[in-house]
């Protein structure tokens, strides 16, 4: 299993540019969810699925989209990116949405927004 | 509102020597649970123990053992006969169930271990 991937590893945007984060898991979770770290902070929660079909929102959403149309998959998208989203994303998944489940982390995504 | 709070942002120990991180966090649920996470250098974030809050026996796994006092509000990590590999970021996280189940982490602490 190649577990909780992301991609891209790195990538810088111009202020106003879109782009979409990838996470894949091959473990057959339900849950999934995005989580943002900024420096000197924990990671805060900005969406979560708790299956294909179903997201919410968590703490931080706005300026992010997200779908979850196979259980595989969770993009995260930012319509227009500002310099405040500069941030490591990382995704995580757990096979159900349990307070108790683990939840396995991908190796995350750097982004800079200039 | 949930919050952890890791209080020390740094701390140093030398190999095989014993350290301990402490957390403290806020809830006014009585069914949770907590976690401390590793993240090396590598940024991957790697589960390390977890506890049970109705559960009054503290977890251990190996070297790693928590001292967990649900009254005081309170969840440090010891970790034992440290090692180089040790070294790393480490977070303190609560999570309830129901609505997201969203882990709320502390802000970290860099654990720096010393030859």
């Amino acid at each position: 299993n190649a577990g909780v991937t992301q991609t891209p590893k790195f990538q810088v945007l111009k202020t106003g540019q879109s782009m979409t984060l990838q996470c894949a898991q091959d473990m057959n979770h339900e849950y999934m969810s995005w989580y943002r770290q900024d420096p000197g902070m924990g990671l805060r929660l900005i969406h979560y699925s708790v299956g294909a079909g179903i997201t919410d929102q968590g703490e931080v959403p706005n300026g992010y989209n997200v779908s979850r149309s196979t259980t595989e998959d969770f993009p995260l998208r930012l319509l227009s990116a500002a310099p405040s989203q500069t941030s490591v994303y990382f995704c995580a998944s757990s096979q159900l949405a349990g307070a108790w489940e683990t939840q396995y982390f991908g190796p995350g995504t750097r982004l800079l927004v200039l | 509102a949930q919050t952890v709070t890791q209080s020390q942002p740094e701390m140093s120990v030398q190999e095989a020597e014993t350290v301990t991180l402490s957390c403290t966090y806020d809830t006014s649920e009585s069914d949770y649970y907590l976690f401390w996470y590793k993240q090396p250098p590598s940024r991957q974030m790697i589960l390390v123990i977890r506890q049970e809050a109705y559960k009054q026996q503290n977890a251990t796994e190996n070297r790693f053992s928590v001292n967990f006092q649900k009254a005081a509000k309170s969840f440090s990590l010891k970790i034992s006969d440290s090692q180089l590999g040790d070294a790393a970021m480490y977070f303190c996280a609560y999570r309830t169930q129901g609505g997201s189940e969203k882990l709320v982490f502390g802000k970290g602490m860099k654990l720096t271990v010393n030859p």
